[in-house]
């Protein structure tokens, strides 16, 4: 089957970083989303990964490994702001979209 | 980046009424949308993918009868939860993709049910 794990929830301190990790298991790779949500919103896109390695972007940086299946979104100089849940998705070999159940990080001052 | 709007953001049913959402590309042709629900602290489910003019794909487990997708023109998709039911309370997003597969999907701010 196909699987998506990410930590249910992560604590951190304003100012400090964090990385938000993701492994995957899935019938073929089209590449690999992170998407942030608040509470109550749609999601909305942060990163998009296909080829290994680290994209930056910002505060926020995202990093793949497809012979690992794993991926990670690392958040620097962390804001109030930034408390949220973040959801990777993979798609697969159909173009479809799996989602993980996503990560609640809370960003304590 | 792209736009996509839902309407009604929130809307309050009593059971057995149907209820329409409608999702709207404001700025890109959509050839493919997607309906979502998500159920509190849990994931996005993906419900049915529907493409401009044809029939919508529905997940398994999802009743096609029951949840009525209409994809009629490259900027509207609407669900139509028919005979709702407390049970089917949950936040409904929608979101559309231009072109290829490869291209981003832009979601919906969501529709948030309540069915009493």
């Amino acid at each position: 089957g196909q699987n998506i794990d990410q930590p249910t929830e992560m604590t951190a301190t304003e100012g400090a970083i964090v990385q938000i990790n993701c492994t995957y298991q899935t019938s073929g790779f089209n590449g690999l989303f992170w998407y942030q949500q608040h509470a109550g919103e749609a999601p909305t896109f942060l990163s998009y990964n296909v080829l290994d390695g680290l994209e930056e972007k910002g505060r926020f940086s995202s990093f793949l490994s497809r012979s690992k299946g794993y991926s990670y979104l690392l958040l620097k100089e962390l804001q109030m702001k930034d408390s949220a849940s973040y959801l990777c998705a993979v798609m697969d070999s159909n173009y479809q979209l799996i989602w993980g159940a996503g990560t609640k990080l809370i960003i304590k001052p | 980046g792209a736009v996509v709007s839902q309407h009604p953001s929130r809307v309050i049913c009593k059971s057995g009424t149907s209820v329409k959402i409608e999702c709207r590309s404001l700025d890109f042709q959509a050839t493919t949308m997607f309906w979502y629900r998500q159920f509190p602290k849990q994931s996005l489910m993906l419900m049915a993918t529907s493409n401009e003019g044809s029939k919508a794909t529905y997940e398994q487990g999802v009743e096609k009868d029951k949840f009525l997708i209409n994809h009629a023109s490259l900027t509207l998709s609407t669900l139509t939860v028919t005979s709702a039911h407390p049970e089917d309370s949950s936040f409904y997003i929608c979101s559309a993709r231009e072109g290829d597969t490869y291209n981003e999907q832009f979601f919906g701010p969501g529709t948030r049910l309540t069915v009493l």
